[in-house]
């Protein structure tokens, strides 16, 4: 089956340290995204990717990196620059004119 | 903020009952999408519409894309406890050269039976 897979499901974080989120398609999708999700906020935009080693920042990219060295994975690391990092994390996949495909998402909490 | 504004933020509906939620942008879209997030779980499109004043419907529901292309509407006729969920619209401006989307903070519908 094609689809998105997110790892981990949940993940805990300490104040101070980098934590690295992970995401893999098996579409064939040339671009990929990272959203945030906070109640009541909607989906905010983190970066995404058109291609292969591109991506560009999205409306909130301050405190976090990515890297696009494959097609298929578009990682997500929350560095220690990121005051709030607490959210649900989605990655998604597909063009802008058909509909995207969601992972399952990754809980990051501050412990 | 939010380009693409939704309204209303909650929804509460008696079982059987229709209702409708209601999506507004600012600037023009060259498209718009639904999603569908159920509790706990991750948005699933639903559709897309493209053209001013186009109308489509998935059973109970009708998705309408305005003649302006600024707006947009979801009407659910007769609910059920499976439409429980928040729906995300999201659209791409016209303007933006490459197209990502920006999505509306979404309609939280919960159902009474």
């Amino acid at each position: 089956d094609g689809g998105i897979t997110q790892s981990p499901k949940y993940l805990f974080r300490k104040e101070g340290q980098n934590v690295t989120l992970s995401c893999e398609q098996n579409l064939n999708h040339d671009a990929m995204y990272w959203y945030r999700q906070d109640p009541g906020q909607g989906l905010r935009l983190i970066y995404y990717s058109q291609i292969v080693n591109d991506f560009q920042k999205g409306d909130i990219a301050e405190g976090y990196s990515v890297s696009r060295e494959k097609k298929e994975s578009f990682p997500l690391t929350v560095t220690s620059a990121q005051k709030n990092p607490t959210a649900f994390y989605l990655c998604a996949s597909g063009p802008h004119y058909a509909g995207y495909t969601f992972g399952s998402g990754t809980r990051l909490t501050v412990v | 903020g939010q380009q693409v504004m939704q309204i209303p933020q909650y929804q509460h509906v008696q079982e059987g009952e229709d209702f409708t939620t209601y999506c507004n942008s600012s600037t023009t879209l060259s498209n718009i999408q639904w999603y569908k997030q159920r509790p706990g779980g991750h948005p699933v499109f639903l559709i897309q519409l493209v053209k001013s004043g186009e109308v489509k419907k998935q059973k109970r529901l009708t998705f309408q894309f305005g003649e302006a292309k600024k707006n947009s509407s979801l009407h659910i006729t007769a609910t059920q406890t499976t439409d429980v969920g928040t729906y995300f619209c999201a659209g791409t401006k016209t303007t933006d050269s490459w197209g990502k989307l920006q999505f509306g903070a979404g309609t939280q519908v919960v159902v009474t039976p």
